[in-house]
């Protein structure tokens, strides 16, 4: 299952309302998470099964969508929000990730 | 405290070897799935592989098949990947991490650990 996401570069303002969204090749039953990974960090799960907010995760992140189309959604950007973000699907293995969304601050 | 400390990244050379290790403290081992997911130099995540609990299922991303192996020790709260036949695409930070219940993403991740692969 191919993941795609879009943008793949973004910049925005503190206090922005930022979406990011990720489309899967074939419909993966809500099975999408999302990840936020800061240079030189492991991964963190931020969103898990499309929209269930990770324990200790702010509740500025959001996650939506359903069968092919998601969106991850920063509802007031925050300077310790810049990071890349990764979707991924835990519908069928390979459990693929999308190539990633590197968000800046101005 | 979960705890996921990986070892055995290398400098290794074109068709060699190696073994890496994740060491798991902090929760049941037993109980969960396991993953490895690797990351090359300035490149995204990618998925390699996974295991069930009892080490009786296994899943390989195709660019490992046939050359990588997922295994575990739960007596030792331990996972490997044994990596063989290895080229230079094999070059990343190999993270292993906890895959939470019910396909609920992978909650707890290592630090990773180096391989190169190179002459």
């Amino acid at each position: 299952i191919q993941m795609t996401q879009s943008p793949s570069s973004l910049s925005a303002s503190v206090g922005d309302r930022v979406t990011i969204t990720c489309r899967a090749s074939q419909s993966i039953n809500n099975y999408l998470n999302w990840y936020q990974q800061k240079p030189g960090k492991a991964p963190k799960l931020l969103i898990y099964v499309t929209s269930s907010l990770q324990s200790g995760v702010p509740s500025r992140f959001s996650g939506s969508g359903s069968g092919t189309d998601f969106t991850l959604t920063i509802s007031s950007l925050q300077p310790e929000d810049s990071a890349t973000y990764y979707c991924q699907q835990y519908y069928r293995t390979p459990n693929s990730f999308g190539q990633g969304s590197k968000l800046e601050i101005k | 405290e979960v705890q996921l400390v990986e070892s055995g990244g290398d400098l290794v050379q074109p068709g060699g070897s190696l073994r890496l290790s994740c060491a798991a403290s902090g929760f049941t081992f037993s109980s969960d799935w396991m993953s490895w997911v690797r990351q090359a130099p300035g490149k995204g995540l990618e998925w390699v592989a996974n295991i069930n609990q009892d080490g009786s299922e296994k899943y390989y991303v195709d660019s490992v098949k046939g050359r990588f192996t997922i295994s575990r020790d739960n007596g030792k709260n331990s996972l490997y990947l044994q990596m063989n036949s290895l080229s230079a695409e094999d070059t990343a930070v190999y993270y292993c991490a906890r895959d939470a219940p019910r396909s609920a993403g992978s909650d707890y991740w290592g630090q990773g650990t180096l391989v190169t692969v190179s002459s």
